[in-house]
């Protein structure tokens, strides 16, 4: 199987905190993770390409100082909004790419409200 | 740039009855496409993928999807819809990122409401 544990489901912090969002391949190894964002009722927007003992790859128009991805290991990457303000309220989902015939999972998904 | 586009935000249809929903896409040399459902407040679950072969991929849930290179299309089909089948329906293609990593395009998504 292939698959993605994202934590936290819900967070719900207050403007001006940071918040770390916590995504993990629990039985395969991923080199690349990616982050999305998501507006209520739109598309998924890819945010960066996080990749294993390297800096992340972000998109045109995403903040990387604001959006802080750390891929440390082959099982964990996270994000983490920092400095968060209400227009970072969103729903955020994290996937991972498993070696293979372009196998990508998805974890559940962050809703994050900033309050 | 590889891209999908899904024409229609909603799509209704009666339960037992068949069901369709559109994708469409453009690509530089041959496509890898996907499908995905999201029900509220979750990720995305793979229903299913054409990166070559038969041009009807069969997936989960007793869906499948048909790949039309002279049309440019990759509709999803299922022959007797579900309410449970009532959900947000992604077409995804694969995509080479600045990085050089694979990544994934997503239409703007079809929302699947099926009525009893």
């Amino acid at each position: 199987g292939a698959v993605v544990s994202q934590h936290p489901s819900r967070v719900i912090c207050k403007s001006g905190t940071s918040v770390k969002i916590e995504c993990r391949s629990l039985d395969f190894q991923a080199t690349t993770m990616f982050w999305y964002r998501q507006f209520p009722k739109q598309s998924l927007m890819l945010m960066a390409t996080s990749n294993e003992g390297s800096k992340a790859t972000y998109e045109q128009g995403v903040e990387k100082d604001k959006f802080l991805i750390n891929h440390a290991s082959l099982t964990l990457s996270t994000l983490t909004v920092t400095s968060a303000h209400p227009e970072d309220s969103s729903f955020y989902i994290c996937s991972a790419l498993k070696q293979g015939p372009y196998g990508y999972t998805f974890g559940s998904g962050t809703r994050l409200t900033v309050v | 740039a590889q891209s999908v586009a899904q024409p229609e935000d909603q799509v209704n249809v009666a339960e037992g009855n068949p069901l369709t929903v559109k994708c469409t896409y453009s690509v530089s040399g041959n496509p890898y496409l996907f499908w995905y459902v999201q029900y509220p407040n979750r990720g995305l679950q793979f229903l299913l993928k054409y990166i070559t072969g038969d041009n009807l991929v069969k997936g989960s849930y007793g869906f499948e999807a048909e790949f039309n290179k002279s049309q440019t299309s990759f509709h999803l089909k299922k022959p007797s819809a579900l309410v449970s089948d009532s959900a947000l329906y992604f077409c995804a293609v694969r995509d080479i990122g600045s990085g050089g990593y694979n990544k994934l395009i997503f239409g703007a998504g079809t929302r699947l409401a099926v009525h009893p």
